[in-house]
């Protein structure tokens, strides 16, 4: 299966400092990644929909100040968490798919666990 | 939007037993349902996924059901083993290129008893 990568896998930092998050498609090209968060034990809920060349898409309650999308080539999204606070500390993944027809599954990085202290 | 619900939130099953975990969604026109398993602090891995012009599917010791009427689908694991225990997350879409956004059912823990 294709490979997306994601880079930190960890990252603590501390309060008021901003930290940026890499997502990769290494052996396919992504017009839209996404960007997921996950708390401790539940679901994987979606931030945001990076779209390349063009300003991302926030869901309903995810403050687009505070989590900066860049989707600057059809490889390469960027998630900067910016002024962290303890709150944001979580499990940050991203994922992407092929654009091609009947292609649906969806690849997702490692994961970044963010810890702010 | 679509909305996924999960159940049970927690499952323990006897090694060897079957363990069924069952999802509904909103959408009618929804039409991709994958199903995820997730290790502690690792990344979703697709064990099996069904479209919507299909009732069910199979890969060895895994199945999926889906019933469009009633707008839920399931996940069957037989003879189950130790290494099953994990998360398992349900989702659903409406795909038909793989850069839609999925919309993940709220997990089930299961663990196998050996």
């Amino acid at each position: 299966g294709a490979v997306v990568s994601q880079h930190p896998s960890w990252v603590i930092c501390k309060s008021g400092t901003s930290v940026k998050i890499e997502c990769r498609s290494l052996d396919f090209q992504a017009t839209t990644m996404f960007w997921y968060r996950q708390f401790p034990k539940q679901s994987l809920m979606l931030m945001a929909t990076s779209n390349e060349g063009s300003k991302a898409t926030y869901e309903q309650g995810v403050e687009k100040d505070k989590f900066l999308i860049n989707h600057a080539s059809l490889t390469l999204s960027t998630l900067t968490v910016t002024s962290a606070h303890p709150e944001d500390s979580s499990f940050y993944i991203c994922s992407a798919g092929m654009d091609r027809p009947l292609n649906t599954e969806a690849f997702f990085g490692q994961g970044t666990r963010l810890t702010v202290v | 939007g679509e909305n996924v619900e999960q159940h049970p939130s927690t499952l323990s099953v006897q090694e060897g037993d079957s363990a069924v975990i069952k999802c509904t969604y909103s959408d009618s026109a929804s039409n991709y349902f994958p199903w995820y398993k997730q290790e502690l602090g690792k990344r979703p891995q697709l064990i099996i996924d069904i479209r919507s012009n299909v009732g069910e599917k199979k890969d060895q010791r895994i199945a999926v059901t889906l019933n469009k009427t009633a707008k839920h689908f399931s996940l069957h694991i037989t003879e189950t083993q130790p290494e099953d225990s994990a998360v398992y997350f349900c989702a659903a879409t409406r795909a038909n290129f793989g850069n839609e956004k999925l919309t993940f059912g709220t997990g089930t823990r299961l663990t196998i008893i050996p």
